[in-house]
């Protein structure tokens, strides 16, 4: 059972589409992140939502929305995609932000 | 002050020899700080942490040192394999408190 599932794997689309990734998590946790993992590897946090409530919102395009339904999911909706949104989006989850728990990342291309 | 320094950016070693990285840190209240190990492909994955009660922390040919004066830590790989090729990120938080802030990671190549 993979405890932090993310959907889709692979997302290649136009630029000016709008786009949504799902995650999901079974491990109980009561935060969950967003991260956006460029070319260079590195590690920016988007959004922190704990207990559905978003708590960090770093400086991100307000194109980005998160949207958690339960705290058992966060998803993220990006409209108006642009060249540079191509990177991998991470999603992870922790318990009283702890350890965090990746899933296995959605690669975006933007075209 | 958020923020945590890590070296090298990229790193080549020689079967069994022996990895070191290194991250340094300013905010003070840091009281926890994990290494992520993340292959190709794949999440980061949790590898070792260590809390500042403790200077060394060993999990099989992983070790954490961690200065708490110096407000420095480290990861050695002893006995580097080329399994252990994959870029590695240090991290620091607040338990409890802040999501973790993490290093910009070291590429880490282990050849035979």
């Amino acid at each position: 059972d993979t405890a932090v599932s993310q959907t889709p794997k692979y997302l290649v689309t136009q630029m000016g589409n709008d786009k949504s990734i799902k995650c999901e998590q079974n491990l109980g946790h009561d935060t969950m992140y967003w991260y956006k993992q460029d070319s260079k590897k590195f590690l920016k946090i988007m959004f922190s939502y704990n207990n559905k409530e978003l708590i960090i919102n770093e400086t991100v395009p307000n194109r980005f929305s998160p949207k958690s339904p339960d705290k058992a999911h966060l998803n993220l909706h990006i409209n108006s995609l642009e060249l540079g949104d191509s990177a991998v989006y991470f999603c992870a989850s922790s318990q009283a932000m702890d350890i965090q728990y990746f899933g296995a990342g959605t690669r975006l291309s933007v075209l | 002050q958020q923020q945590v320094k890590q070296s090298p950016q990229s790193l080549i070693v020689q079967k069994g020899g022996i990895s070191i990285i290194n991250c340094a840190y300013e905010n003070t209240a840091f009281d926890y700080f994990p290494w992520y190990q993340q292959f190709p492909g794949k999440g980061p994955a949790l590898l070792i942490a260590i809390r500042p009660d403790v200077s060394e922390k060993k999990e099989g040919r992983f070790t954490i040192s961690f200065n708490k004066s110096a407000k420095q830590f480290s990861l050695h790989i002893m006995d580097s394999q080329p399994g252990d090729s994959a870029t590695y990120f240090c991290a620091a938080g607040e338990s409890g408190n802040t999501p973790l802030v993490f290093g910009k990671g070291t590429r880490l190549s282990v050849i035979a």
